[in-house]
């Protein structure tokens, strides 16, 4: 059982630009979630994905937005950068139905947005 | 709106010793609750949710409604227990809600 992976590992931007984040979930796993995680806090939630469509979001601003593909993969695009930006992005996925279902974490991409 | 709280940064204890990791909730429906650790270079995982009613690597969890509150408890912490511990509210039925974390530190 492959887990869930996360390209790249590091990654540095300027203000302004954009950026895009790659996630592959765990095998037989069918929903994406995007975290961010700034230094000294907690993963906050930014967006779910199931069945290629956003299925809630978090309290983040609409550059941030995302993808998910037939195969269950999925994308984090951030545009217009800001140095708040800068961040651990966390990917988890999970298989969606019936009730809570153990979300499985990618190591992370880091951001730094100078 | 849906709130965790981990009153501590850090806690640090002596092997042996019982250690009790902080968690305070705010939610106004009936609130799924869990704790993940995250070990030294390793990723995010699960440690126990309140649910499960299960103690996993000696670690419980008891949900009090009246308090809010979801502390994490060990008897006899472990050196290989030092980690960075999350509490974190699942609602919506799709996000998680995780505290600031407790980075643990238990000396020999």
């Amino acid at each position: 059982e492959t887990g869930v992976t996360q390209s790249p590992t590091h990654l540095i931007k300027t203000r302004g630009q954009q950026v895009t984040l790659r996630c592959s979930s765990q095998s037989g796993h069918n929903t994406v979630s995007w975290y961010q995680q700034a230094l000294g806090q907690g993963p906050q939630f930014i967006f779910q994905y199931y069945r290629e469509e956003e299925n809630g979001r978090g309290n983040f601003p609409p550059r941030f937005s995302g993808l998910q593909f037939p195969n269950y993969s999925s994308e984090l695009n951030v545009n217009a950068l800001e140095l708040d930006d800068s961040a651990l992005y966390l990917c988890a996925s999970t298989r969606t139905g019936g009730s809570y279902n153990e979300q499985f974490f990618g190591p992370g991409t880091r951001l730094t947005v100078l | 709106a849906q709130r965790v709280t981990q009153p501590e940064k850090l806690l640090s204890v002596f092997k042996g010793a019982p250690v009790e990791l902080k968690c305070n909730y705010s939610y106004s429906g009936s609130p799924e609750l869990f704790w993940y650790v995250q070990y030294s270079r390793q990723r995010l995982q699960l440690l126990l949710r309140h649910i499960s009613r299960e103690s996993i690597k000696g670690f419980t969890a008891d949900l009090n409604k009246g308090e809010t509150s979801f502390h994490l408890k060990k008897p006899f912490a472990q050196e290989e227990d030092s980690a960075m511990y999350y509490c974190a509210l699942y609602h919506s039925g799709y996000a998680l809600n995780f505290g600031k974390g407790t980075s643990l530190l238990v000396t020999p």
